[in-house]
């Protein structure tokens, strides 16, 4: 079956600008996540849903980001008023709850803020 | 923050050698797991062992877990070029659901 699908696959934008990137989980996938990539680097976690539960977003690294999921199942993260600090790759990635801890991730989309 | 750290940062071999990588973490976990990332691309998921199990087999791949010294080993046999990426480990604390902390990975190249 289709796997876990993010878009833009890249998207360049200009200092100050909003930027959301949409992330589709695998169907009946529960769990989603989302990380940052910065190169190089390995995976950095920025926030987590479950089901209907209130979302982990310990990771968020500033109010300039949030983001939401809709109907448990897409999810859009927001960046507001980028920086060229936020030039990454955001990854998403999904899960099956109830012990199943394997995640399956997106292809990743390639911020560039100039 | 991380907390898997992967030794070496970057390894290169020839085909047919075998390729270990070393991950360190810091805190109990209740499970590690190894993923591989081809260059651009998103992650892959290889192998889950849990915080009870010592060693774990995958076709080519070898995992091993020391919780003792917070370490474990991903060894994979008689390498190909097409094994050529980066690997990383991540570790799941507590419960079965939630965060996984990634590691900044090992870059393997093959060489045919």
């Amino acid at each position: 079956g289709a796997g876990v699908s993010q878009s833009p696959s890249n998207k360049v934008t200009e200092k100050g600008k909003d930027v959301e990137l949409r992330c589709d989980p695998i169907s009946g996938h529960t769990a989603l996540y989302w990380y940052r990539q910065s190169l190089g680097q390995g995976l950095e976690f920025l926030i987590y849903f479950q089901g209907n539960s209130a979302p982990d977003k310990s990771g968020l690294p500033s109010d300039r980001f949030s983001a939401e999921r809709t109907g448990g199942s897409v999810s859009t993260l927001t960046i507001q008023r980028t920086q060229q600090e936020d030039s990454a790759v955001y990854l998403c990635a999904s899960s099956l709850a109830r012990g199943r801890e394997t995640q399956y991730f997106g292809p990743g989309t390639r911020l560039l803020v100039l | 923050s991380q907390q898997g750290e992967e030794d070496p940062q970057a390894l290169s071999i020839q085909e047919g050698e075998n390729a270990t990588m070393n991950c360190s973490y810091k805190t109990s976990i209740n499970n590690l797991q190894w993923y591989r990332q081809n260059s651009g691309r998103g992650l892959v998921h290889l192998i889950l062992i849990r915080s009870n199990e010592r060693e774990k087999h995958s076709g080519r791949l070898r995992v091993t877990l020391d919780t003792s010294k917070k370490s474990s080993s991903l060894l994979i046999t008689a390498s190909r070029a097409a094994d050529t990426a980066s690997y990383f480990c991540a570790t799941k604390e507590g419960s079965t659901l939630g965060r996984l902390y990634f590691g900044r990975g090992t870059q393997l190249t093959v060489w045919p």
